[in-house]
């Protein structure tokens, strides 16, 4: 059984760019989330998708938007790249939309702006 | 606004110590309060995960509180191994559903 899956591993853009993170949810989950963690810091929740919708979203700008797909994988772009955006994008997963089931993390992706 | 604070920021120790890490949370009205590993530059890895109406969990080595009413959960480690050597995070959602992380504790034990 594969875990939640993301790609890809390490990404160099130059700011201004724009740039597309995926995820892949651990199988029989349906809700994926997505959290962008700083040096140093603990991982801050950008946006949660469930049914192909926006179901929950943290304090990010609107340079940041998501899709999710109808086999429950997820995309997350980010636009406009700032230099602050460099930072490790994880990707979790949880099954069947219900708030109090356990969330599963993939590896990160980690982003770096120059 | 949840705020979860994880106390301390960092702890070095001898190998076979027992632990306590601590994890606080400013909105008592969580449904769930979950516990990870990191390995630098990794994702996070589950622990323990302990449902409101619950008080505690027990895994292996591990063992994790919940006190809803006071607003604490702490990760209990035994016998400590270097290869438990990692960042420690908690994670509990408050009111908006929304999961709201501490900023970890550094742990390393050391042989």
């Amino acid at each position: 059984d594969a875990g939640v899956t993301q790609s890809p591993t390490h990404l160099i853009k130059t700011r201004g760019q724009q740039v597309t993170l995926r995820c892949s949810p651990k199988s029989g989950h349906d809700t994926v989330s997505w959290y962008q963690q700083a040096l140093g810091q603990g991982p801050q929740f950008i946006f949660q998708y469930y049914e192909e919708e926006e179901r929950q979203r943290g304090n990010f700008p609107d340079r940041f938007s998501g899709h999710q797909f109808p086999n429950y994988s997820s995309e997350l772009n980010v636009n406009a790249l700032l230099l602050g955006d460099s930072a490790l994008y994880l990707c979790a997963s949880s099954a069947k939309g219900r708030q109090s089931y356990e969330q599963y993390f993939g590896p990160g992706t980690r982003l770096t702006v120059t | 606004k949840q705020e979860v604070t994880q106390i301390p920021a960092a702890l070095s120790v001898p190998e076979g110590e027992n632990l306590v890490l601590n994890c606080s949370f400013t909105d008592s009205a969580i449904y769930n309060l979950q516990w990870f590993r990191q390995d630098p530059g990794k994702g996070l890895t589950s622990l323990l995960l302990i449902q409101s109406s619950q008080r505690e969990q027990t895994s292996g080595r591990l063992n994790a509180s919940l006190d809803k009413s006071s607003g604490r959960s702490t990760l209990y480690i035994a016998a400590s191994q270097p290869g438990d050597s990692a960042t420690y995070l908690c994670a509990a959602p408050g009111g908006s559903y929304i999961p709201t992380f501490g900023r970890g504790t550094s742990l390393i034990v050391h042989p």
